[in-house]
């Protein structure tokens, strides 16, 4: 079991909202990852980060921002969220190749 | 573009029956990987196979690369019912950042009891 860590699991939240979603790991990797991924379908690289201070956007645009002032916390936030934001939302950490997957935050904007 | 496309998008089969299933990517690529993903959960790594490597086990899973074909195939032997989850595939490119990861869109593996 990876020790990587997401809240909320589930969040329903009103359109406008802000909301910030939590990614945590305890095993002092620099490089963090957020996937989108809706259901039945791939996963879509929205954000990355290969160290402290150091974040990418990645091959889906996103709305969201990311922050990553701290090794082990990689939090994303929606500043307005909108009922196109729902979706599934992984987080993902790794020291080489293989990535460690979080359980998930799975988001609904009404 | 997708760099991994799985194929079948869908399988399902009795418990103890082999799984087999193909991934297809278009460029060329350091490593391969296979996730498995339990419905509504995160992905679990379950191996890697690098671009000069042609086969690989690991208990009742063997990977297959092609680099001449950029493909890929995962075997499960002897499936069981707990085997039932998605699975991608997943390149990184080579010649580019070596972890950033393309995945497919997956195979919903069923395995009935």
């Amino acid at each position: 079991e990876a020790d990587i860590y997401q809240t909320p699991r589930y969040l329903v939240i009103g359109t406008g909202k802000k909301i910030t979603l939590e990614c945590s790991q305890t095993m002092g990797h620099d490089k963090m990852y957020w996937y989108q991924q809706d259901p039945g379908m791939e996963l879509h690289l929205i954000h990355y980060s290969y160290g402290v201070n150091s974040t990418e956007k990645g091959d889906l645009s996103s709305e969201s921002t990311v922050s990553r002032i701290r090794t082990e916390h990689f939090p994303l936030t929606l500043e307005s969220a909108r009922p196109s934001h729902t979706s599934q939302y992984l987080c993902a950490s790794s020291e080489y190749y293989e990535q460690y997957f979080g359980p998930g935050t799975r988001l609904t904007v009404t | 573009s997708q760099q991994g496309e799985e194929d079948p998008q869908a399988l399902s089969i009795q418990e103890g029956e082999n799984a087999t299933m193909n991934c297809s990517y278009k460029t060329s690529i350091n490593n391969l990987q296979w996730y498995r993903q339990n419905s509504g959960r995160g992905l679990v790594h379950l191996i890697l196979i690098r671009s000069n490597e042609r086969e690989k086990h690991s208990g009742r899973l063997r990977v297959t690369l092609d680099t001449s074909k950029k493909s890929s195939s995962l075997l499960i032997t002897a499936s069981r019912a707990a085997d039932t989850a998605s699975y991608f595939c997943a390149t990184d490119a080579s010649g580019g950042s070596n972890y950033k990861l393309t995945f497919g869109k997956g195979t919903l593996l069923t395995v009935n009891p």
